[in-house]
C-alpha cells in the first residue's frame, strides 16, 4: 500500500465550485505539504503544516485553504475554483527527526481541471 | 531570493548513452541540493541529495550528481541510460539553515530512444 495517498486522483469541476483534495499518510510523519505543479513552472508550495496546530502559508496560498484534521490527514480546499487553478496537485510528508534536512515523500498527485 | 534554473526543458538520448542534466542555483550560501524524479503518473521520488562533504554524490538507480561551488551547479549524470529512465527530473534547493521548504526548478523531461 502507498504511504501517501491522495483522493481523488482526477477531478473536473466548474468555475465557482468548492473543491476539497484529500491527503492521507501512513508514514507517521508530522510534516505535510501541498504543492501545485504547472507545466514549465515546476512545483510551488501552497501550504505546509509542521504539526496539527501549526499551519503556514507557502508561496502561492491565495485562493486556497487547508485543514489538518489529524497527524495523518491534510486537506486542501479551493473555496471557489477558477480556471487558472487547473493543475496537478501533490501532497508530501517529511520527518523532522531524520536530520537537518529531510526527504519529502510525495503522493501520486491529483489532476484538477476547472472549466 | 533563492532560485533554481534547469536550462533544458526536454532532452532526448538513446538507450545506453550517457546523460547529464543541468541545474544551477542562486543563493547567498551553499544550500541543500536535491534531485527528484517524476515517472509518468507518479509522485516525485528522491534520487539523491547533497548537504556537505564529498562533492560527488551517489544516488539510486545508478544516478550521481556533482556539486561545483564555483559554478553554482549540481548536475545529474548517468553513464548509461535505460528506457525506464524516461521521466521528468527536478532539481531543488533548500536553505542552509534547514527547515524543509524546498524551491524546485522547472524540470527537465527526458525521453529515451530505443
Amino acid at each position: 500500500d502507498a504511504d501517501v495517498t491522495q483522493t481523488p486522483r482526477n477531478r473536473i469541476t466548474k468555475t465557482g465550485k468548492r473543491i476539497m483534495l484529500e491527503c492521507s499518510q501512513t508514514k507517521g510523519h508530522d510534516r505535510m505539504y501541498w504543492y501545485r505543479q504547472d507545466p514549465g513552472l515546476g512545483l510551488r508550495l501552497i501550504y505546509y503544516s509542521f504539526d496539527v496546530k501549526d499551519i503556514n502559508k507557502g508561496e502561492i496560498s491565495d485562493g486556497y485553504s487547508v485543514s489538518r484534521q489529524a497527524q495523518a490527514k491534510f486537506s486542501l480546499s479551493l473555496e471557489s475554483a477558477i480556471p487558472n487553478q487547473t493543475a496537478l496537485y501533490f501532497c508530501a510528508t517529511s520527518d523532522p527527526t531524520s536530520g537537518p534536512y529531510n526527504e519529502q515523500f510525495f503522493g501520486p498527485g491529483t489532476r484538477l481541471t476547472v472549466l | 531570493a533563492q532560485s533554481v534554473t534547469q536550462p533544458d526543458i526536454h532532452i532526448t538520448v538513446s538507450e545506453g548513452a550517457s546523460l547529464e542534466l543541468r541545474c544551477n542555483y542562486s543563493y547567498g550560501a551553499t544550500p541543500y541540493l536535491f534531485w527528484y524524479v517524476q515517472s509518468p503518473g507518479q509522485g516525485l521520488q528522491l534520487l539523491l541529495k547533497y548537504f556537505s562533504g564529498d562533492t560527488l554524490v551517489q544516488g539510486i538507480k545508478g544516478f550521481e550528481a556533482e556539486f561545483k561551488r564555483s559554478q553554482s551547479s549540481f548536475n545529474l549524470r548517468k553513464p548509461s541510460v535505460h528506457w525506464s529512465d524516461a521521466a521528468e527530473y527536478f532539481c531543488a534547493v533548500g536553505p542552509p539553515q534547514g527547515g524543509d521548504k524546498l524551491t524546485f526548478g522547472t524540470g527537465t523531461r527526458l525521453a529515451v530512444r530505443p
